[in-house]
């Protein structure tokens, strides 16, 4: 149990164009949902979270106008790059959580590896 | 939740030999868990400890932690080669939390 998907695995984009990752709580209802960002070698960086029919939290120098995050059922999340340019160039992973348990338990998904040429 | 702080950065050790990773924090905690990722992928939830727990173990995972000293350790017995990837730590504290801070890490490499 507990499985997150993410769509697509990869994407490789024109810097200029949009492109939108799917996360997916595929056997539980997601409450919460976490994107991260990863440069490689380097740790995860939350980005925003988001709850079910509310508007995301976004970390600090996170641009919310850049990166929008919907969130509109408890099992799916979506992050869209608008305009991306090639320093997007990232992995992105999410994460779910159900709101169940105290601690809140993250459930990952793959990643997205997204490539602005 | 707080930043994990994993010593060392890197680790390189032979197949079959013990590896040991190490996480120090520092306010109090209600749990601590740790996270495995493999290049290029997502993360995979290995184990939680939590405060009142002294040490764990999950097949060929053992954790312990040591709530005085602010510390826990990871070791993993007889390595294998796809063991080989990134290990984070991370806290929850006592006020319980939603989001996650993660450090750097300990890549671990498990030579042939």
């Amino acid at each position: 149990g507990a499985v997150v998907s993410q769509h697509p695995s990869w994407v490789i984009c024109k810097s200029g164009t949009s492109v939108k990752i799917e996360c997916r709580s595929l056997d539980f209802q997601a409450t919460t949902m976490f994107w991260y960002r990863q440069f490689p070698k380097q740790s995860l960086m939350l980005m925003a979270t988001s709850n079910e029919g509310s508007k995301a939290t976004y970390e600090q120098g996170v641009e919310k106008d850049k990166f929008l995050i919907n969130h509109a059922s408890l099992t799916l999340s979506t992050l869209t790059v608008t305009s991306a340019h090639p320093e997007d160039s990232s992995f992105y992973i999410c994460s779910a959580s159900s709101g169940l348990t105290f601690y809140n338990e993250q459930f990952f998904g793959p990643g997205t590896r997204l490539t602005v040429l | 939740s707080q930043q994990g702080e994993e010593d060392p950065q890197a680790l390189s050790i032979q197949e079959g030999e013990n590896a040991t990773m190490n996480c120090s924090y520092k306010t109090s905690i209600n749990n601590l868990q740790w996270y495995r990722q493999n290049s290029g992928r997502g993360l995979v939830h290995l184990i939680l400890i939590r405060s009142n727990e002294r040490e764990k173990h999950s097949g060929r995972l053992r954790v312990t932690l040591d709530t005085s000293k602010k510390s826990s350790s990871l070791l993993i017995t007889a390595s294998r080669a796809e063991d080989t990837a990134s290990y984070f730590c991370v806290t929850v504290g006592i006020q319980g939390a939603q989001k996650l801070v993660f450090g750097q890490g300990t890549r671990l490499t498990i030579n042939p």
